[in-house]
Formats: structure tokens, C-alpha cells, sequence
């Protein structure tokens, strides 16, 4: 069964940094892109960004590029969002999802981690 | 404002099928890229109910189902159940921003 579970949120200020992980498991990790997908509070959906399976293409939306940066740790089965800068406006629900490609253009999410909540805030 | 504008709200009554309607352009669903379909219950992740238009993934309930027609999409649910009470979201690819694009989503009650 594929799982993936992210950790890493919290309460930060403003203009600081966090990183949030996904744990994957249940497929072969490497083989795939994987996504991060953000959701404010009371709000829709977002994209965040997008990572290849071999971690040397990566897309962002416009309101995160220059600030956050996605990775993954094959080895580890992990996937990163390290988010620089934060904003009130950053405040949401971080998912990471599996997307069904090796490479991310034009791509489906599945299936969803739980989510974690980052919160920007003095 | 999202780039992919969806009705904030559908309702109807249990058996009754209802549709949501998914509007983009043709930077997006009008330039053939493909319609995703994701359902949200309350307090849980998104989960996918229509990929590639019209594709249910296994365990998807064939009450639901997705078309697309020009720049739009639609997600038709038949037989309505209280279960399917939830936000829904289309997604898409959009070239000119390079990367994925969601709807507002749509709440759907049933009465």
C-alpha cells in the first residue's frame, strides 16, 4: 500500500524558514515525480511544486519560486519543501502527493498524505 | 481567482444526479491538456475520483464520471448518496504557467 506522511510544520514568524518532509513507502520511490500541493485555511487547493524522480527538474508556482526549494532523498524515500522567507500568506495545509510519472508535466495527484499545517505568525 | 473557475456551490436531493462544471482556456484545458477530479470530505486529504477526463481509479464508484468539451470539464455524480457530500476540485496543467492548475472547488450538498 502507498503511503506517504509528511512531518515538519509548525507556528514560525515571519520571515523565517522551515522544512517539512514526506515519508514515502509502498512503491519504488525513484521512479516517480512527486508534488507538493498546499491548502490555506477555509480555502481551495494550490500547487506548490513539482520534483522529477530523479530529482534534476523542478517547477514551482509563481508565489513560492525564489523562496521555497524541493528535493528528494532517493535513498531515503523522502521528499523536502524547504520554505525560506515564510509569509502570513504561506499559512496552509502542506500535502505531498504521488504523481503516476517519472517526470511532472501534465500529471495527477495520488494518492495524498494526511497533511501538515504550517503557520505563519508573530 | 483561480484559473479554473468552478460553481462554489451544487445541491440536490438523494438519487438525483447533479454536474460541476470546470471553466479553463486555452492555455489549459482548451490546449488538450488533461481534467483531474479530486474529492474532499471534511477534515480528510483530497482523494482522486477522474483522471485523464474520464477515468475512475480502482474502488471509485462507476456513479461517478467526468467529460470535457473545448476549454471545460464536468464531473456528473448519478444516484447521490449523503456519502458524497464534500468539496470537489478540478485540476489541470497550464502551459503558460508551466505547471498544475486547481479550481476554486465546488461544496456539493445533498438535502
Amino acid at each position: 500500500e502507498v503511503q506517504l506522511v509528511e512531518s515538519g510544520g509548525g507556528l514560525v514568524q515571519p520571515g523565517g524558514s522551515l522544512r517539512l518532509s514526506c515519508a514515502a513507502s509502498g512503491f519504488t520511490f525513484n521512479t516517480y515525480a512527486m508534488s507538493w500541493v498546499r491548502q490555506a485555511p477555509g480555502k481551495g487547493l494550490e500547487w506548490v511544486s513539482d520534483i522529477s524522480g530523479s530529482g534534476h527538474t523542478t517547477y514551482y508556482a509563481d508565489s513560492v519560486k525564489g523562496r521555497f526549494t524541493v528535493s528528494r532523498d532517493n535513498s531515503k524515500n523522502t521528499l523536502y519543501v524547504q520554505m525560506n522567507s515564510l509569509r502570513a500568506e504561506d499559512t496552509a495545509v502542506y500535502y505531498c502527493a504521488k504523481c503516476p510519472n517519472f517526470d511532472s508535466s501534465d500529471n495527477w495527484f495520488d494518492p495524498w498524505g494526511q497533511g501538515t499545517l504550517v503557520t505563519v505568525s508573530s | 481567482q483561480s484559473v479554473l473557475t468552478q460553481p462554489p456551490s451544487v445541491s440536490g436531493a438523494p438519487g438525483q444526479r447533479v454536474t460541476i462544471s470546470c471553466t479553463g482556456s486555452s492555455s489549459n484545458i482548451g490546449s488538450g491538456y488533461n481534467v483531474h477530479w479530486y474529492q474532499q470530505l471534511p477534515g480528510t486529504a483530497p482523494k482522486l475520483l477522474i483522471y485523464d477526463h474520464n477515468n475512475r481509479p480502482s474502488g471509485v464508484p462507476d456513479r461517478f464520471s467526468g467529460s470535457k468539451s473545448g476549454t471545460s470539464a464536468s464531473l456528473a455524480i448519478t444516484g447521490l448518496q449523503a456519502e458524497d457530500e464534500a468539496d470537489y476540485y478540478c485540476q489541470s496543467y497550464d502551459s503558460r504557467l508551466s505547471g498544475s492548475v486547481f479550481g476554486g472547488g465546488t461544496k456539493l450538498t445533498v438535502l
